[in-house]
C-alpha cells in the first residue's frame, strides 16, 4: 500500500541540467498534482492533471514541463536547471479534484547550484 | 497581502495546554477549507475539513467564520507528537487551491 511515491528523493543539479522527477500513484486516482514548497511560502500549484493523456498549467509553471502518459504515473521535466528552482516538490493526487483530500508523495528536495 | 494568512510562529506550549491558530483567507466564495499537517521534512497531510457548522475530531476542533473571513483550529491537551506545522487550505473550485504558509507548534515536555 505505497500511496504516492516520487523519485528520486534528493538531487542536485548544476544550473543548465536537465531532469526528470517522477510520480508514481497506485490509488487510482484520476487527478494528479506537482507542487513545490519554498521557506515562508505556501505549496504553488506547478501544473496538475485531471487524467490520462490531459495536463494543464497551475500558478507557477515557467520552467516547467509534465506529462502524463499512464493514469498512475506523472512526471515533471525542468528543461534548463535555474537556481530559482531549488526548492521541495511534491506529488499529489485525489480523487476528483483538490477541494477534497490530497495524497502527498514524500518529497523532492532539488537543488541547482 | 497573501491570499491566505497564518501566523508563522511558533508557538511553543507546554504538554497538555489548549492552543489555537488562525487563518485568513482573501476569498468570499471560497467553497471549502482545510487543515493540513506537515511534520518536519515531510509531506502534508489531512488533518481535518473545516465545515460551517464547525467540526470536531477528538482533541481538534476546527471552525470557519464566513463573516469575518477566518478558519480556525484549537488543539486540546497538547501532546508531545502534536509538535508539527499546521497549513490552512482555502479551496476555491477549478484546482485553485491555496495553501497557507503554515504556523509552526512546538510542544515541550
Amino acid at each position: 500500500n505505497a500511496g504516492v511515491t516520487q523519485t528520486p528523493k534528493f538531487r542536485v543539479l548544476k544550473t543548465g541540467q536537465s531532469m526528470t522527477l517522477l510520480c508514481a500513484q497506485d490509488m487510482n486516482h484520476e487527478y494528479m498534482y506537482w507542487y513545490r514548497q519554498d521557506p515562508g511560502m505556501g505549496l504553488r500549484l506547478i501544473h496538475y492533471s485531471v487524467g490520462e493523456g490531459t495536463t494543464a498549467k497551475g500558478e507557477v509553471p515557467d520552467g516547467y514541463n509534465v506529462s502524463r502518459l499512464k493514469k498512475q504515473n506523472f512526471l515533471l521535466g525542468l528543461e534548463s536547471a535555474a537556481p530559482s528552482q531549488t526548492s521541495v516538490y511534491f506529488c499529489a493526487s485525489s480523487w476528483d479534484s483538490v477541494n477534497t483530500e490530497a495524497f502527498f508523495g514524500q518529497g523532492t528536495r532539488l537543488t541547482v547550484v | 497581502r497573501k491570499e491566505v494568512e497564518q501566523d508563522p510562529g511558533p508557538f511553543n506550549v507546554p504538554e497538555g495546554a489548549t492552543v489555537a491558530f488562525n487563518c485568513t483567507y482573501s476569498n468570499s466564495a471560497s467553497q471549502s477549507f482545510f487543515w493540513y499537517r506537515q511534520d518536519c521534512r515531510k509531506e502534508p497531510k489531512l488533518l481535518m475539513s473545516v465545515y460551517s457548522s464547525g467540526n470536531e475530531d477528538g482533541r481538534f476542533t476546527a471552525q470557519l467564520n464566513r463573516a469575518s473571513q477566518y478558519i480556525s483550529l484549537l488543539i486540546r491537551d497538547s501532546k508531545l507528537s502534536d509538535s508539527a506545522t499546521y497549513l490552512c487550505v482555502e479551496g476555491r473550485g477549478g484546482f485553485k487551491t491555496i495553501f497557507g504558509a503554515g504556523t509552526r507548534l512546538f510542544v515541550k515536555a
